[in-house]
């Protein structure tokens, strides 16, 4: 299977709990990114790297959340402290930059299937 | 910055047409267009670059009226394969690229 890969799928932890999880993107893609996305409501952008440069974070993201994608390989996310309100899917996708307009914007993104996480 | 879709649900019979929107506040450097089974990831439908660009495969189509900020999605003659939800994703002008906004979806019902 070479497309992109979240593990693990389900994660039931308690409030106060770290989480980590894992993205294996597409092997040839350069951009990873990871969403959240809760019932009922599109995607909801975290952060995204370029090979292994960590480009743009959302403000929305607190200080408890912080990824990583050493090699520009993989991608973890962890979350510290979870909280309730950190229940949902989190989504990873990976894709090549679209080169237009001397500009490098995105390419179709492939998701993987996600990570759901319930907080207790 | 996210993009407002309308309508939020649409029920259809086999064979029945729909047109889905997407609207945004910003100027739009692209606009993506996703579908999402229940219990499933996204899957591309296709990208939108340029003003006045139309694109489609098979029964499904979209258009991008750049001076609008909107972007319109077609679904001709619909199949139960249909069903789900779609989502546009829009990239701004003027902010750092790589950023897709996702819309809050439409839900699609498609009744044999």
């Amino acid at each position: 299977d070479t497309g992109v890969s979240q593990d693990p799928r389900h994660k039931i932890t308690k409030r106060g709990q770290n989480v980590t999880f894992r993205c294996d993107p597409i092997s040839e893609h350069n951009r990873l990114y990871w969403y959240r996305q809760t019932l009922g409501q599109g995607p909801e952008f975290l952060t995204y790297f370029q090979n292994e440069a960590q480009l743009e974070k959302s403000r929305l993201l607190s200080d408890r959340f912080s990824a990583e994608r050493p090699k520009g390989s993989f991608s973890t996310l962890e979350i510290q402290r979870t909280e309730q309100g950190d229940s949902a899917m989190y989504l990873c996708a990976s894709s090549l930059a679209l080169w237009r307009e001397n500009e490098r914007g995105t390419g179709e993104l492939f998701f993987g299937e996600g990570s759901r996480l319930t907080v207790l | 910055q996210q993009p407002v879709q309308s309508p939020q649900a649409v029920i259809l019979r086999e064979g029945e047409d729909a047109v889905i929107n997407c609207s945004s506040s910003k100027a739009l450097y692209s606009v993506h267009w996703y579908r999402q089974k229940h219990g499933e990831a996204p899957v591309f439908l296709m990208i939108l670059l340029k003003g006045g660009e139309q694109k489609g495969h098979d029964k499904i189509s979209a258009s991008f009226n750049e001076k609008k900020q909107q972007s319109s999605l077609y679904l001709t003659a619909s199949q139960l394969s249909y069903s789900g939800t779609y989502f546009c994703g829009t990239e701004n002008r003027g902010s750092t690229l790589g950023r897709l906004y996702f819309g809050r979806g439409t839900q699609l019902t498609v009744w044999p």
